[in-house]
């Protein structure tokens, strides 16, 4: 099945800094690459996806890339804000979703 | 009022009892699901509900049994809770399709003594 691993586990960046988070999958028949926020106390909530046959998408201050050939994806946020702070979860659908482990991000104000 | 209602947020129990946490969700949706988060381990699929007669494993259905009542209604069972089942689980829901957005609760932290 599916294998979904993501890096770093913790991540310390300064307030309008940016942060990078990388996942890895293994199954090349993968096509659908959410990426969920959780903030304490509550349950994940998707920030951003991309399929398949896009590249690259952005909203905002938030971007994702996804390479196919690598079986890799990343998630970009620029000027990072104190609210960024939460833990980040990257996953990958075939037939049913994969979570990595996920990235605890902190912004420092 | 949430989309995605677990019950109880917050359970602690002893080792052998039966434990239920519930699961309802107003959004309409067929598919249902139970996941475990453990620090560092992410969110392990537990089982699953593509409609309510529809049940399947996930990853990590040992020791856990599902019903699914109602197509708003998920439950999910610890016959015989261990030590090593204390995590926090979510239900979440998602509508058709292989790449449908989970909606997740909010959570429903099990500790077992």
């Amino acid at each position: 099945g599916e294998n979904v691993e993501q890096h770093p586990s913790t991540l310390s960046v300064q307030e309008g800094d940016s942060a990078v988070i990388k996942c890895t999958y293994s199954d090349s028949a993968s096509n659908y690459f959410p990426w969920y926020k959780q903030e304490l106390g509550k349950g994940p909530q998707l920030i951003i996806d991309i399929r398949s046959n896009v590249g690259e998408k952005k909203d905002q201050r938030i971007a994702v890339t996804l390479n196919k050939t690598a079986k890799h994806f990343s998630l970009h946020i620029t000027e990072t804000q104190p609210e960024d702070s939460a833990v980040y979860f990257c996953a990958a659908i075939t037939g049913i979703m994969r979570f990595g482990a996920g990235t605890r991000l902190t912004v420092k104000p | 009022d949430a989309d995605v209602t677990q019950t109880p947020r917050n359970r602690i129990t002893k080792t052998g009892k039966r434990i239920m946490l519930e699961c309802s969700q107003t959004k309409g949706h067929d598919r249902m699901y139970w996941y475990r988060q453990d620090p560092g381990l992410g969110l392990r699929l537990i089982y699953y509900s593509f409609d309510v007669k529809d049940i399947n494993k996930g990853e990590i259905s040992d020791g856990y049994s599902v019903s699914r009542q109602a197509q708003a209604k998920f439950s999910l069972s610890l016959e015989s809770a261990i030590p090593n089942q204390t995590a926090l689980y979510f239900c979440a829901t998602s509508g058709q399709g292989n790449s449908g957005e989970l909606f997740f609760g909010e959570g429903s932290r099990l500790t077992v003594l």
